[in-house]
C-alpha cells in the first residue's frame, strides 16, 4: 500500500544549525502539509502546499521555515537557524482529495 | 479559533469492555477524521465522516459525527489488548489544516 515517506527518522542539529526534513508523498496526491508535534503535545499545523506554492501557513511558520518541491516527488521543509524549541516531531501529509490526509511516521528533531 | 476538545484524556481498561471516547468543539467541521497514533510514529487515519448524524463500522470501531457537526465518538465493543494507543481526532474546516484534540490514551489490560 503506498505511503508517505519520511526522511530521516532522527535528526540532531546543534541551535542556529540548518536543517532540511525530507518527504515523499504518495505519488498521485497533489496536496502537501507539515505538522508538528512538541512532546506530550497536540499535532499543529505548520503548512499547506499546492501547484508549487503554499496555500495556508500558521503563525508558527514565520520567516525561518520554508518549503520546497524541488522535483516531481520530494517535498523538503528547511529550519534556516534551528531554535531549541523547534525540537519536536514533524510529520509530512499528503492527500489525494479534500479531508483525507494521510501521515508519515515523522522525523524526530532535536535541538541541543 | 477552533479548537477539539477529547475527553478522557486516559483510559485504561480491561480485555472485553466497552468503551467510548468523545471530541467535542463548539466550531462547526466540514469533516472529522479518526487517527490512531503508535509511539514515535505517525497518526494512522481510522475514518472519516463528512455528513451530520453519519455512523460508520470499522470491525468493532464504531464512530459517529453528530448531528450539527460539532462533535464526535468512537465506541470500542470488547476492546482488545491490540486496540491500546493514543486515539486522535482531527477536525476539517474550509480552509487546508486540520485540527487536532490532544488525544485519548487508551489502555487494554488483558
Amino acid at each position: 500500500e503506498p505511503e508517505v515517506t519520511q526522511t530521516p527518522s532522527h535528526q540532531v542539529t546543534q541551535m542556529g544549525q540548518e536543517v532540511i526534513l525530507r518527504c515523499v508523498p504518495i505519488s498521485n496526491h497533489l496536496y502537501f502539509y507539515w505538522y508538528r508535534q512538541i512532546l506530550g503535545q497536540k499535532v499543529e499545523f505548520l503548512v499547506s502546499f499546492y501547484n508549487n506554492e503554499i496555500s495556508e501557513k500558521s503563525e508558527i511558520f514565520d520567516d525561518q521555515f520554508s518549503v520546497e518541491r524541488p522535483d516531481g516527488s520530494n517535498f523538503t521543509l528547511k529550519i534556516r537557524s534551528t531554535k531549541l524549541e523547534d525540537s519536536a516531531m514533524y510529520f509530512c501529509a499528503s492527500r489525494p482529495r479534500k479531508n483525507i490526509q494521510y501521515f508519515g511516521a515523522g522525523t524526530r528533531l532535536s535541538v541541543l | 479559533t477552533q479548537l477539539l476538545e477529547q475527553s478522557p484524556q486516559f483510559l485504561s481498561i480491561q480485555e472485553g469492555e466497552n468503551l467510548t471516547v468523545y471530541c467535542n468543539s463548539s466550531s462547526v467541521f466540514s469533516s472529522l477524521q479518526w487517527y490512531r497514533q503508535e509511539p514515535g510514529e505517525g497518526p494512522v487515519l481510522l475514518v472519516t465522516v463528512v455528513t451530520g448524524g453519519e455512523v460508520k463500522k470499522l470491525k468493532r470501531l464504531t464512530f459517529q459525527f453528530g448531528d450539527a457537526r460539532k462533535d464526535s465518538s468512537l465506541h470500542i465493543t470488547a476492546a482488545q489488548p491490540g486496540d491500546t494507543g493514543l486515539y486522535l481526532c482531527a477536525g476539517g474546516g474550509g480552509s487546508e489544516k486540520l485540527v487536532f484534540g490532544k488525544g485519548t490514551k487508551l489502555t487494554v489490560n488483558p
